[in-house]
């Protein structure tokens, strides 16, 4: 069964400073891997699309990488500014049977702060 | 503007009834997921479908239902036999749900449903 841990489950960090959120996953054998951005009460907002035969992916200020073999994600945020507080979430494609289907990691809240 | 919308936005529900959550897509989207989220918990399957008039149960499907009979339509019904129906309801799309390139996941903005 897939596992998915997000560490650490809360940061605080003044505004301008570059971060790093993790992301771990126990079965190595995914095919894609996605970051999402959740705002309080509201969707999930995606934000980059790991595919398995890519290391790392781009947009903005955002750099996401993967490391299948290792189980790891990272997601990079550069420049941080108080519009990225929100809860970020990694997620894990598995493809079974039946189809596409991802495990979420319980993520990240992040707070920016001036 | 091309989305997901899910309503009603919040519902509230006395127990012992059926209470059915709305999700419309025009994305022209095949796949539809309905995932349930809790607080402390990450997202878990409800049901999912990869095309219309096909549906399969995800990872707590128990006490849901559901329907596809159109391609933009996926609505969620969550009966009186849901044990502790009380969360935040998502529906999300894919373009495709058996290819890993044309996978990538969207979200609607949610439904809370309290019972109580």
């Amino acid at each position: 069964k897939q596992e998915v841990t997000q560490i650490p489950a809360a940061l605080s960090v003044p505004e301008g400073e570059n971060l790093v959120l993790n992301c771990s996953f126990t079965d190595s054998a995914i095919y894609n891997l996605q970051w999402f951005r959740q705002d309080p009460g509201k969707g999930l907002t995606s934000l980059l699309l790991i595919q398995s035969s890519q290391r790392e992916q781009t947009s903005g200020r955002l750099n996401a990488s993967l490391d299948k073999s290792s189980g790891r994600s990272t997601l990079y945020i550069a420049a941080s500014q108080p519009g990225d507080s929100a809860t970020y979430l990694c997620a894990v494609w598995r493809l079974t049977g039946g189809g596409n289907k991802l495990t979420f990691g319980t993520g990240t809240q992040l707070k920016v702060e001036l | 503007d091309g989305g997901i919308t899910q309503s009603p936005k919040y519902l509230f529900r006395k127990e012992g009834q059926n209470v059915t959550l709305s999700c419309e897509q025009n994305l022209n989207h095949d796949a539809m997921y309905w995932y349930r989220q809790d607080p402390g918990q990450g997202l878990r399957l409800i049901y999912y479908s990869q095309i219309v008039n096909d549906f399969q149960k995800g990872d707590i499907a128990e006490g849901y239902s559901v329907s596809r009979e159109k391609k933009e339509s996926f609505p969620l019904t969550v009966t009186s036999a849901q044990k502790n129906p009380t969360a935040f309801y998502l529906c999300a799309s894919s373009l495709s749900s058996s290819s890993a390139v044309l996978g990538e996941l969207f979200f609607g903005e949610g439904s809370r449903l309290t019972v109580l």
